[in-house]
């Protein structure tokens, strides 16, 4: 069980710039969820996802911002035209129907 | 009200002391709070975790106490070592097996236990 798969592990966008984050949930595991950890920070709650489907989406930023959980594939993170100020660590965890939350290592975005 | 504060910031213990971390909620409908250690580079992985109907969990060297009536709860680790060096985070979620919820996090505690 390989666990919770994120890249890449590191991500430099220049400004206006697009970001794209990947996430593989642990095998049998059909909830997702992002979240962001500014430096010197705790993680922020972003976006939760199953299969297709957004459940909860109030921690994303109104706009540049999506997140989609496709039938196949992985999760992705997409932040259009990317600001110095999404500089940050983005996390993907997975759970399962019976819980299990566990983290991936993250993706440490940096724009220059 | 949906925070949750968590204090110190740093925390510096010798070896063999014990490191205590608390955490304060606001919101009643959380019924599920765990501990995640996070070492520099790594995803938040879960330590510890307890429900509200019981006000003490313990796990080898580390121990959850929790007190429903004054909203907090707060991390024990005794015969702290120099390899319990990381970030700490408390959170909340208002679902027991967190499948399906968001946690809300506290903004972290930096412990370093020197040899």
């Amino acid at each position: 069980n390989a666990g919770v798969m994120q890249n890449p592990r590191h991500l430099v966008r220049r400004r206006g710039q697009e970001a794209r984050l990947r996430c593989s949930p642990m095998k049998g595991h059909s909830h997702v969820y992002w979240y962001r950890q500014l430096p010197e920070e705790g993680l922020k709650f972003m976006v939760y996802l199953q299969k297709e489907n957004i459940i909860d989406e109030s921690g994303m930023p109104k706009e540049r911002f999506s997140a989609e959980f496709p039938k196949e594939g992985p999760s992705i993170l997409r932040i259009q035209q990317v600001v110095r100020g999404d500089s940050a660590a983005y996390f993907c965890a997975s759970s399962g129907s019976l819980g299990g939350y566990t983290f991936g290592s993250g993706t440490r975005l940096t724009v220059v | 009200q949906q925070q949750v504060k968590q204090s110190p910031q740093s925390l510096i213990v010798q070896k063999g002391g014990i490191s205590i971390i608390n955490c304060a909620y606001e919101n009643t409908a959380f019924d599920y709070f765990p501990w995640y250690q996070q070492f520099p580079g790594k995803g938040p992985a879960l330590l510890i975790a307890i429900r509200p109907d019981v006000s003490e969990k313990k796990e080898g060297r580390f121990t959850i106490s929790f007190n429903k009536s004054a909203k907090q709860f707060s991390l024990h680790i005794m015969d702290s070592q120099p390899g319990d060096s990381a970030t700490y985070f408390c959170a909340a979620s208002r679902s027991r097996e967190t499948s399906g919820s968001r946690l809300t996090f506290g903004e972290g505690t930096q412990l370093t236990v020197n040899p």
